[in-house]
């Protein structure tokens, strides 16, 4: 039982590059997020999935795209990389249980874009 | 805004010496707290879980109350060991919605 993994770990951009993170959960959990988590601020919900097929935005959606075409894996897409997108990006999932508050969170993929 | 403030913003104790975390809130209508340990480079882990009817959980050395009238949170971490230096992190849901409201979150370090 993996929990949730993240790939890749770390990533090095040039403005303008796109690329994608990859995150999986083995729990069959419901829900899945995305967050970045940037010095001095808390984490924050870029784009979240209450099941699979569909996607919702967060708090700070402008510049990723997501998608969610299998239960247990939850894409996070940056198009057209931006230096303001240099961040810590932390994936996470909870079962859709009632009652059931638990997140589990991945190691996080730091992004670096120059 | 931020809607669940955090105190200290920074903390440093001896080893083997308790300390208190704090957590004021402001997130309505109120479901559950919930704390996290984030250790250098790692992912969020959950400590402890409050809905609005309790107001005490213990998970080892940690121990988190919670009073809903005040819309304070306090974790208690006793007898500390260099391995609890890390962030905490504390996390207020809301009934209606799927976000998180997350503080800055408390960094501590436990030196010998």
């Amino acid at each position: 039982n993996a929990g949730v993994t993240q790939t890749p770990k770390f990533r090095v951009l040039k403005t303008g590059q796109s690329m994608t993170l990859l995150c999986a959960q083995d729990m069959n959990h419901e829900y899945m997020y995305w967050y970045r988590q940037d010095p001095g601020m808390g984490l924050r919900l870029i784009h979240y999935s209450v099941g699979e097929g569909t996607t919702a935005k967060g708090e700070v959606p402008d510049g990723y795209n997501v998608s969610r075409l299998k239960k247990q894996n939850f894409l996070l897409g940056l198009e057209s990389a931006a230096p303001s997108q240099t961040s810590v990006y932390f994936c996470a999932s909870r079962s859709g249980l009632a009652g059931s508050y638990e997140q589990y969170f991945g190691p996080g993929t730091r992004l670096t874009v120059t | 805004k931020n809607q669940v403030e955090q105190s200290p913003q920074s903390l440093i104790i001896l080893e083997g010496k308790n300390c208190t975390l704090q957590c004021n809130y402001t997130v309505s209508p109120f479901s559950n707290l919930r704390w996290y340990k984030q250790d250098t480079g790692r992912g969020p882990v959950s400590l402890t879980i409050m809905t609005f009817s309790e107001n005490t959980k213990s998970n080892g050395r940690y121990t988190a109350t919670l009073d809903a009238d005040t819309k304070q949170s306090s974790l208690h971490i006793t007898a500390s060991q260099l391995s609890d230096s890390a962030s905490y992190i504390c996390v207020v849901s809301a009934m209606s919605g799927y976000a998180l409201n997350f503080g800055k979150g408390t960094s501590l370090l436990v030196t010998p």
